[in-house]
């Protein structure tokens, strides 16, 4: 079974502060990685992609990814209250039938206290 | 330009009842899934169409799912006897295509509940 893992939080960062959020895999053939942003009672919303190993940066976000560590990372510069959310890590798989569907982690739990 | 659209957004229904639900992708997304989240759990791969066609149904939960595709386009996913495990928000993805560099882009759900 494919395995994606978070730790759940809540992580609590003061505004203004970096946000840094973690996310291992368990498939070494999984080639992208995705960071979605869901606010409460909200659908998921596409931050970031990254297929490369190193750092992909796009505002104040920034993704890492570790292919041989299996682990991919999303750091947030400046956090903002508006930032507080779950943040949900999900891999593409090609296993068995499927074909590229997502696997997600079932998320952090971000809070930035102003 | 228009995201993915679903509906209903809320269907509140009696236990063993028949619900279908509806997903409309952005135009000209080949590509399809549908996933489902319960309360406390993550994420799960239901189904996905490439074109009308869904090569693999494995991910749905029983013989009581099934969907559809028709014209490249609307899907619908159809519960037959619900349950009340199937109480969930089921959102529908679309994309361009199935490849590895191909993002999903996410509808705003159906909430299900079934009483």
């Amino acid at each position: 079974q494919k395995e994606v893992e978070q730790n759940s939080g809540p992580l609590s960062v003061p505004e203004g502060a970096i946000a840094s959020l973690n996310c291992t895999y368990s498939d070494r053939g999984s080639q992208s990685f995705f960071w979605y942003r869901q606010y409460s009672g909200k659908s998921p919303e596409l931050i970031m992609f990254i297929y490369s190993n190193g750092d992909k940066e796009d505002g104040r976000f920034t993704a890492q990814l570790n292919k041989a560590s299996q682990y991919v990372s999303l750091l947030i510069r400046d956090s903002q209250p508006s930032d507080s959310a779950t943040y949900l890590c999900a891999v593409k798989s090609w296993h068995g039938g499927s074909q590229g569907n997502l696997i997600f982690g079932k998320g952090t739990k971000l809070s930035v206290k102003p | 330009g228009a995201g993915v659209s679903q509906s209903p957004s809320n269907k509140v229904t009696e236990k063993g009842k028949d619900v279908e639900l509806r997903c409309d992708p952005i135009s000209g997304h080949t590509a399809l899934y549908w996933y489902r989240q319960s309360l406390g759990q993550g994420l799960e791969f239901l189904i996905y169409f490439q074109g009308n066609s869904a090569p693999d149904k494995s991910g749905l939960p029983s013989d009581r799912f099934s969907a559809e595709r028709t014209g490249g386009s609307v899907s619908t996913l159809t519960i037959q006897r619900t349950q009340q495990e199937d109480s969930a928000v089921y959102l529908c993805a679309s994309s361009l295509g199935t490849g590895e560099l191909y993002e999903q882009y996410f509808g705003p759900g159906t909430r299900l509940t079934v009483t």
